[in-house]
């Protein structure tokens, strides 16, 4: 068990439709990173929040929006859904701004149809 | 913008037979560090390493950091069926880019 939390686990929804995903970073982890795994692209990084506030952005789609709240939870919102938005979402968390080792949760497999 | 690439794609390997991945980077990294998968679960941290020419070993697991960092490998030794999973790569002190992983089969 990492100490990162992701709800829900599993999402199945339609095209065009919205849904937020959540996660808990481990207890005194400041950073937050989310991440895209899908099987033809890998691990693909979407982007990072740092105590509340954006740190870097990766390949993330502009449908795409992340925050980060006052008590480090942050939530991933993908709108305008489409069929190749289908993959796994990754979580991760660390204590410091960048180039740490990152605690993955166990991800929310989105399902798209 | 920064590439990491790893090979290979995929390993077979009958229990017991050495397994090395490689990965390399387009950028001079300032560390790099790696990742084990298994399968249905996500990625979990396994080493970080920083120096130039750093070698660092996990019981049958061995590390290394090119001389300019620039490159890594991860080698197993006699490797055994918890080894399987898919082993990643990560690079970037700003963005963090992966590779695409190295998936290793053992076949007992």
């Amino acid at each position: 068990d990492s100490g990162v939390t992701q709800t829900p686990k599993h999402l199945i929804t339609a095209t065009g439709q919205r849904v937020t995903l959540r996660c808990s970073p481990r207890s005194g982890d400041l950073s937050v990173y989310w991440y895209q795994q899908s099987l033809d692209q890998g691990l693909q990084f979407l982007i990072q929040y740092y105590n509340g506030e954006e740190r870097a952005k990766g390949n993330i789609l502009e449908r795409f929006s992340a925050q980060q709240f006052p008590d480090l939870h942050s939530e991933l919102n993908l709108s305008s859904l489409e069929l190749g938005d289908s993959a796994l979402y990754f979580c991760a968390s660390s204590k410091g701004l960048a180039g740490k080792e990152q605690f993955f949760g166990p991800g929310t497999r989105l399902t798209v149809l | 913008g920064q590439q990491v690439m790893q090979i290979p794609q995929y390993q077979h390997v009958q229990e017991g037979e050495d397994f090395t991945t490689y990965c390399n980077s387009s950028t001079t990294l300032s560390n790099i560090q790696w990742y084990k998968q298994r399968p249905g679960g996500h990625p979990v941290f396994l080493i970080q390493l920083v120096k130039s020419g750093e070698v660092k070993k996990q019981k049958r697991l061995t590390f290394q950091f090119g001389e300019a960092k620039k490159n890594s490998s991860l080698h197993i030794t006699a490797t055994q069926t918890t080894d399987v999973g898919t082993y990643f790569c990560s690079g970037g002190s700003y963005i963090p880019t992966f590779g695409r992983g190295t998936s290793l089969i053992v076949h007992p």
